[in-house]
């Protein structure tokens, strides 16, 4: 089954209002992760939640992080149009005893933000 | 732009050709992945190279050949491939170590195969 599973699929806002997305994900984790991407295009890291933290700021983006209900927010106040993309959460694992980090993502949420 | 470059940004082939996408990395890191993005699908891991070996092979038909002669560089050598192969590939890099590093992605490649 697929770790990290984002809701809503898609969400539709006007510029100025605050945006909720939320990740589910099944097994232990090391920490979380949220990406962006625009339409096509790579992803850049947005911001990264340890194991053991339950709040992280960086500019707009606020996400939490419960890991009794396996579960993560990403929060984006003041949205603007340029805010539209897609964001992922993705958990971080290992292959067996290596270090090489093993991220698994979700399907993603589609956030359009109306000007 | 993210210290991670994709050539080329799109390719069309048929499926009888072979063709590389390339991936470079200007960050100094010591790990590479390729991953590919189909529509209305997560990203999926395809290959992982550590230290320039390879760590995992997530159970990708052979049509797919990576190849990483050095830290820097990553190509995923593609031949007989099918149209459902079809996606956006992208390219990462990260600096392994202890705890689960942060991924740095390339702008990717729009593969279509006819």
């Amino acid at each position: 089954s697929q770790q990290g599973e984002e809701d809503p699929q898609a969400l539709s806002i006007q510029e100025g209002e605050n945006a909720t997305m939320n990740c589910s994900y099944k097994t232990s984790i090391n920490n979380l992760q949220w990406y962006r991407q625009n339409s096509g295009r790579g992803l850049v890291h947005l911001i990264l939640i340890r194991s053991n933290e339950r709040e992280k700021h960086s500019g707009r983006l606020r996400v939490t992080l419960d890991t009794s209900k396996k579960s993560s927010s990403l929060l984006i106040t003041a949205s603007r149009a340029a805010d539209t993309a897609s964001y992922f959460c993705a958990t971080a694992g290992q292959f067996g005893s290596s270090n090489t980090g093993k991220l698994i993502f979700g399907q993603g949420t589609t956030l359009q933000v109306k000007p | 732009e993210t210290g991670v470059t994709q050539t080329p940004r799109h390719l069309v082939m048929g499926m009888t050709n072979k063709k590389s996408l390339k991936c470079e990395q200007h960050l100094g890191h010591n790990a590479m992945y390729w991953y590919k993005q189909s529509a209305k699908k997560p990203l999926e891991l395809m290959f992982v190279y550590s230290l320039e070996e390879r760590v995992e092979n997530n159970s990708v038909p052979s049509r797919f050949s990576p190849e990483c002669p050095n830290s820097s560089h990553l190509f995923l050598h593609l031949h007989t491939l099918q149209p459902e192969d079809s996606a956006l590939y992208l390219c990462a890099s990260s600096q392994e170590g202890p705890q689960m590093p942060l991924q740095f992605f390339g702008p990717g490649t729009r593969l279509t195969v006819l």
